[in-house]
């Protein structure tokens, strides 16, 4: 009953390095999202994704890709990290874009960029 | 455009005591209301939801809330606070939108006291 996966749990970046953080679900949710968690300041949205293949930019997009090339799979790429991306970063997938259904949250993944 | 304001970021109580965990919504539409809560080094996990069928939404682990359309609020609350209640919560609202998106609250840090 694994749900969200996330990989890895946790990394340290230098400055400049890139990344790729990879979030899988076993639900067979159509939407997946992308969410960076700062102290205070709640969950924002970086990217999602309405369906394989698809992609769209949420509320703080900058300095992230992402790529849905599979239903079950979300990757999410910082190709120059910055100190300023250091964050927890949380995928979510949800059924449908229904919204009455909840999203369903992985564990984390916890960025250091030096 | 929806938001959620959640008063107070932080919320202490003793144990046994009532917990109660404010929330108000912005919503242009009817909305759809959630709680999470988030407990040390992990996701966020479902606790409750209002989907507009009863305005009394009972969740897991003894919480409740209660949709009030006039007061625009979905506050949180247990009769009797436990050690294990010790978490950050977050409201979110949804709606309006074949997107799915989630609009979170900055969360509350609910410390329970022996």
């Amino acid at each position: 009953n694994a749900g969200v996966t996330q990989t890895p749990k946790f990394r340290v970046l230098k400055t400049g390095q890139s990344m790729t953080l990879l979030c899988a679900q076993d639900m067979n949710h159509e939407y997946m999202y992308w969410y960076r968690q700062d102290p205070g300041m709640g969950l924002r949205l970086i990217h999602y994704s309405v369906g394989e293949g698809t992609t769209a930019k949420g509320e703080v997009p900058d300095g992230y890709n992402v790529s849905r090339l599979k239903k079950q799979n979300f990757l999410l790429g910082l190709e120059s990290a910055a100190p300023s991306q250091t964050s927890v970063y949380f995928c979510a997938s949800r059924l449908t874009g229904q919204s009455n259904q909840p999203q369903h949250f992985g564990d984390g993944t916890r960025l250091s960029i030096l | 455009a929806q938001s959620v304001t959640q008063l107070g970021s932080h919320v202490s109580v003793s144990e046994g005591a009532l917990v109660l965990l404010r929330c108000n919504y912005s919503s242009s539409v009817p909305p759809y209301l959630f709680w999470y809560v988030q407990y040390p080094n992990q996701g966020l996990q479902l606790l409750l939801k209002y989907t507009s069928a009863a305005t009394l939404v009972k969740g897991i682990n003894g919480f409740e809330a209660e949709f009030k359309k006039s007061e625009t609020s979905f506050h949180l609350t247990k009769p009797s606070a436990h050690m294990s209640d010790a978490a950050e919560y977050f409201c979110a609202v949804s709606g309006g939108s074949t997107l799915g998106r989630l609009y979170f609250g900055r969360g509350t840090q609910l410390t329970v006291w022996p």
